[in-house]
């Protein structure tokens, strides 16, 4: 069973701050890397997709990084508004998706 | 282009009945796979079907089974229920089988099972 761990486990922010947490993961056999952000009552929502050590990818206020080499991946959300409130999940792609349990944001107006 | 749908949202069986869950694929997907999550953790792989055939099973007993039918839509089977599978049961498709290259999974809203 694979260990995907996400820090911190919930986090409140206020609007307009930024905020950072991480994902860890088995750095050997290492294929992709999955966020999601899922929205009570909604349907995870695909983020990114990150294959390469060192790549970054940005979203609208959302950006990640990768460091396969230590099994590491940073999710950051700049000036922070209430609608990023949601749990986001980072998902290890060993031809199957291993899920962390997730970093609930909290944004507070 | 339709998303990921699963049937129904809720469902209350009983201990030892046996459940069947529904997920329609988003259109021109050939994979589909699904999760389980319980409360406080993350989604759990249970099992993986790519054109119809299982593809990748993750740590769950034979009498979790599923389905791919030729539409690409899938269904997930529980027998002899336990009140641990009480849990909220994911879908996602996907263009490709997951393994293959930067494939994105696209969920549907799942389906809060709860076991009595």
């Amino acid at each position: 069973i694979l260990n995907v761990e996400q820090s911190p486990q919930s986090l409140h922010v206020q609007e307009g701050d930024s905020t950072n947490f991480t994902c860890s993961f088995p750095s050997s056999n290492f294929y992709a890397l999955h966020w999601y952000r899922w929205e009570t009552a909604k349907s995870p929502e695909a983020l990114f997709v990150m294959t390469l050590n060192g790549d970054e990818k940005k979203k609208g206020r959302i950006s990640a990084t990768l460091n396969t080499k230590e099994g590491y991946s940073y999710l950051y959300i700049k000036g922070s508004q209430p609608e990023d409130s949601a749990t986001y999940l980072c998902a290890f792609n060993d031809y199957k998706l291993s899920f962390g349990a997730g970093t609930t944001v909290t944004v507070r107006a | 282009e339709t998303g990921v749908t699963q049937s129904p949202t809720h469902l209350i069986k009983t201990r030892g009945q046996q459940v069947t869950l529904r997920c329609s694929s988003q259109s021109g997907h050939n994979t589909v796979s699904w999760y389980q999550q319980a409360l406080g953790q993350g989604p759990q792989f249970i099992f993986q079907y790519y054109r119809e055939e299982e593809n990748g099973r993750g740590n769950f007993p034979p009498r979790f089974s599923g389905l791919q039918f030729p539409n690409y839509s899938s269904e997930l089977n529980v027998n002899a229920l336990e009140l641990d599978d009480s849990a909220l049961y994911l879908c996602a498709s996907s263009l490709f089988w997951i393994g293959q290259g930067n494939t994105e999974a696209f969920f549907g809203q799942g389906t809060r099972l709860t076991v009595v």
